[in-house]
């Protein structure tokens, strides 16, 4: 059965921090993982990651994949009060029409 | 920018009623999607949709459970006789061709 394991579950640090978010998987026939923002409602994206070694950045966010070792990392520097969210990992398979999700990492940044 | 859109955002109904969520996915999108989220819970794959019919379920997605795409733009999803654990947030999405989702903001279900 594919599985999406992330870790921490929950993560409190203080503004200006920098924190890693993990993200391990079991999937058959891997085609992408992909890690997504959900604040209020609805997740938003961030990052698809297909290739190893090769890091995806925006602002201050950035990750990684590592598909030997069947994980991804999602990085935030400089960490802000609206970084406050939950951040979910998702992986997709070819041979399937869906996508699985983490159980996310609540990450919480005090003022 | 485009977006995907559901009504209602939030429906309150008796346990055995029937329910229907409506989405409409971004237009030029090809796969579509109904996941949801039991509060406080993951985000759980339903069901996806591609080529005018369902391209995986998930065991969660039972007799119960229906979708259709009636029109060139709708995305319904029915609930035949709801549960109490039917409660959750319904969210659609769509995709241009797999991976990267588009969200919908999410219908609320609350199962009296």
């Amino acid at each position: 059965e594919d599985k999406v394991v992330q870790s921490p579950l929950s993560l409190v640090v203080h503004e200006g921090d920098t924190v890693t978010l993990n993200c391990s998987y079991e999937v058959t026939n891997f085609r992408s993982l992909l890690w997504y923002k959900q604040e209020k409602k609805a997740p938003t994206f961030l990052f698809m990651l297909t290739s190893s070694g090769i890091e995806k950045k925006s602002g201050r966010l950035s990750s990684i994949l590592d598909k030997k070792e069947l994980f991804s990392i999602l990085n935030i520097t400089a960490t802000q009060t609206g970084d406050s969210a939950v951040y979910l990992c998702a992986v997709e398979a070819y041979r399937d029409d869906k996508i699985i999700f983490g159980k996310g990492t609540r990450l919480h940044i005090l003022p | 920018e485009p977006e995907v859109t559901q009504t209602p955002s939030h429906q309150v109904t008796q346990m055995g009623q029937e329910v229907i969520l409506r989405c409409v996915p971004i237009s030029n999108h090809l796969y579509f999607y109904w996941y949801r989220q039991i509060l406080g819970q993951k985000v759980e794959f339903l069901v996806s949709f591609y080529n005018n019919e369902i391209s995986e379920k998930s065991e969660i997605f039972d007799d119960q459970f229906s979708v259709e795409r009636p029109d060139g733009s709708n995305f319904t999803l029915k609930i035949r006789s709801t549960k109490l654990e039917d409660s959750a947030m319904y969210f659609c999405a769509s995709s241009l061709l797999g991976g990267e989702l588009f969200f919908g903001e999410g219908s609320r279900l609350t199962v009296l």
